[in-house]
């Protein structure tokens, strides 16, 4: 049971170009979420799915996309990267069902220069 | 609004010494708070919910709902509570999504 597994740990990409986090949990969960982590700024979400086939923006999904084809898989692609999109990427999933505990993947330090 | 404020950015304890990380938050109906820890280069995880009442670590909460406090104790800090620590809420209103705080960095000086 490997839990929650993301992909690469770390990235650097030029601005503008794209690119796909990936993110998958073997633990049939229900939910799947995606955060940014700043220093000062704690963990904001970006993107979340509380199912397959169903997604929904958090509080800073601009430049993000997401979808959830399947329970196991919730990639994020960023479109053009920039500058500001610097950050730790982290992935989450959760039971659902009454049990909202979220569950880590090890995260994905990406730098755009 | 739903928010979770942790006032402190640092706090630098003395090994041995009490401990207590501070969270308060606002929501409207009755939320479920959580808090997280993340030790140096691993990933975030659960250190303690309200509803389990349980202590993790020698670390307790207490749900205030008068104050709108979870604050996060230990009686005797160790060097190795170090960490990130993120209060958290979730409920309803959120749609279970997690709200959360911007973290206090726990340093236990030996």
């Amino acid at each position: 049971n490997a839990g929650v597994t993301q992909t690469p740990k770390f990235q650097v990409l030029k601005t503008g170009q794209s690119m796909t986090l990936q993110c998958a949990q073997d633990m049939n969960h229900e939910y799947m979420s995606w955060y940014r982590q700043d220093p000062g700024m704690g963990l904001r979400l970006i993107h979340y799915s509380v199912g397959a086939g169903i997604t929904d923006q958090g509080e800073v999904p601009n430049g993000y996309n997401v979808s959830r084809s399947t329970t196991e898989d919730f990639p994020l692609r960023l479109l053009s990267a920039a500058p500001s999109q610097t950050s730790v990427y982290f992935c989450a999933s959760s039971p659902g069902q009454g049990n909202y505990e979220q569950y880590f993947g090890p995260g994905t330090r990406l730098t755009v220069t | 609004a739903q928010r979770v404020t942790q006032p402190e950015k640092l706090l630098s304890v003395f090994k041995g010494a009490p401990v207590e990380l501070k969270c308060n938050y606002s929501y409207s109906g009755s939320p479920e708070l959580f808090w997280y820890v993340q030790y140096s280069r691993q990933r975030l995880q659960l250190l303690l919910r309200h509803i389990s009442r349980e202590s993790i670590k020698g670390f307790t909460a207490d749900l205030n709902k008068g104050e709108t406090s979870f604050h996060l104790k230990k009686p005797f800090a160790q060097e190795e509570d170090s960490a990130m620590y993120y209060c958290a809420l979730s409920g309803r209103d959120s749609n279970y999504q997690l709200i959360w705080g911007a973290g206090t960095k726990l340093i236990i000086k030996p």
